[in-house]
């Protein structure tokens, strides 16, 4: 069975960092890209990054580029989100997804960031 | 820059078909992708390549894609169904979601 279960998240103060991770199992962790996709409260869906099989390619949303890194370590099947200079606005719940149609979800990992 | 609308709220009665739309520049060129996100839970996949269902959804739902706009289709639609819905697509190397409709049964 498909599992991805993120952990990581937590309360942390406007400018500071956190990193969150995402393990995987039940299934070839890296023959698929990987996702990061966030939710506000209340709100939709927003997607975050993406990494190849490999981690030979990486793609941001503007809102996090140049703040937030995608990584993976697949001899560990895990995902990871590296988040600095995190912003009141990034305060969210956090998921990772499997492949490019987000075919699996993690239960996702709620992130709050105070002013 | 790419956007998907979605209308924020569909009702339906029971046992009657539901339809949600999604518009947005070529997207019946772009494979949408549908997810549903019941209270509390993470979202589940219902649809991709615009038109095909994965194992285990129920084959009341279907996708189709023409134009400018796809859809989600729910046949015969139960209480069970009652969620959010977001519609998804590709933008050169950006995922984009839909803004969300909500499926209220009644």
């Amino acid at each position: 069975e498909v599992q991805l279960v993120e952990s990581g998240g937590g309360l942390v103060q406007a400018g500071g960092s956190l990193r969150l991770s995402c393990a995987a199992s039940g299934f070839t962790f890296n023959d698929y890209w990987m996702h990061w996709v966030r939710q506000a409260p209340g709100k939709g869906l927003v997607w975050v990054s993406r990494i190849k099989h490999d981690g030979s390619s990486t793609t941001y949303a503007d809102s996090v580029k140049g703040r937030f890194t995608i990584s993976r370590d697949n001899a560990k099947n895990t995902l990871y989100l590296q988040m600095n200079s995190l912003r009141v606005e990034d305060t969210a719940v956090y998921y990772c997804g499997k492949d490019d149609y987000l075919s699996r979800w993690g239960q996702g990992t709620l992130v709050t960031v105070s002013s | 820059s790419f956007e998907l609308t979605q209308p924020p709220s569909v009702s339906v009665s029971p046992g009657q078909t539901a339809s949600i739309t999604c518009s947005g520049d070529k997207l019946g060129d772009k494979n949408a992708c549908w997810y549903q996100q019941k209270p509390g839970q993470s979202p589940v996949l219902v649809i991709y390549e615009n038109t095909k269902r994965p194992s285990g959804i129920p084959e009341r739902f279907s996708g189709s894609a023409s134009g400018d706009t796809a859809s989600l289709t729910i046949s015969g639609a139960q209480a069970m169904d009652e969620a959010d819905y977001y519609c998804q697509a590709w933008d050169s190397s950006t995922l984009v979601f839909g803004g969300g409709s909500k499926l209220t049964v009644l």
